[in-house]
């Protein structure tokens, strides 16, 4: 079965330092993999996706992930984090052609 | 607006109960899903839609559970005899084709339930 893992339930981070917020899974054949950001009080917002390609996976505001096969990881990051970052960031892999299956989620707060 | 809607925002319910919560998609969009999301959780789905017909039901936890989208666009969620269990915020989100691999899912914000 597919599956993602979040190891950390809340990553803390100062404004203007360098953020990570880690993702690994377990898929078998060629993993399709996501990262959704949300914000209070409002739906998932698509980050980036990780298809086929590239490693390093740019998306938006500022976000990148780096998909890493031999350590089955998909990290999430940002060289400088804003306060307005802080947020519940999602990881996911694609069961099938159509469904995301979430990982429970981290609480990233950036600090000022 | 131009996104997607579910109403009502706050649902709060008696265990037993009866309710609908409902879904606008972005229009022209054919796919259609729900998801529930528990407290401290990533969202969980329950059931796909492509155009009128449930593509994919396997999601929906047992038979109280129910979802339609007569006319291809506005969907319906439906939950009989509601149990506190049932208490989550349901998400929505619709997709120009269906094929995730190439498409993007827009979320709206979400029912939450309460049931008491």
């Amino acid at each position: 079965a597919q599956s993602v893992a979040q190891p950390e339930d809340q990553v803390n981070v100062a404004e203007g330092n360098p953020l990570t917020v880690k993702c690994t899974y377990s898929v078998s054949g060629n993993p399709y993999l996501f990262w959704y950001v949300q914000y209070p009080n409002r739906g998932l917002q698509f980050l980036l996706k990780y298809i086929t390609g590239d490693n390093l996976v740019k998306g938006s505001y500022g976000f990148e992930a780096e998909f890493n096969k031999s350590q089955t990881s998909f990290h999430l990051k940002k060289p400088s984090a804003l306060v307005s970052d802080s947020a519940l960031y999602f990881c996911a892999v694609l069961r099938g052609s159509y469904i995301p299956t979430f990982g429970r989620g981290t609480s990233l707060i950036v600090h000022p | 607006g131009a996104g997607v809607s579910q109403t009502p925002s706050n649902k709060v319910t008696e265990k037993g109960k009866y309710v609908e919560l409902r879904c606008d998609p972005i229009s022209g969009h054919t796919a259609l899903y729900w998801y529930r999301q528990s407290l401290g959780q990533g969202p969980e789905f329950l059931i796909y839609f492509q155009g009128t017909g449930a593509a994919d039901d396997s999601g929906l936890p047992n038979d109280r559970f129910f979802a339609v989208r007569p006319e291809g666009s506005v969907s319906t969620l439906k939950i009989q005899r509601t149990e506190r269990g049932d208490s989550a915020v349901y998400l929505c989100a619709s997709s120009f084709w269906g094929d995730t691999s190439t498409d993007t899912q827009y979320f709206g914000p979400g029912t939450r339930l309460t049931v008491l």
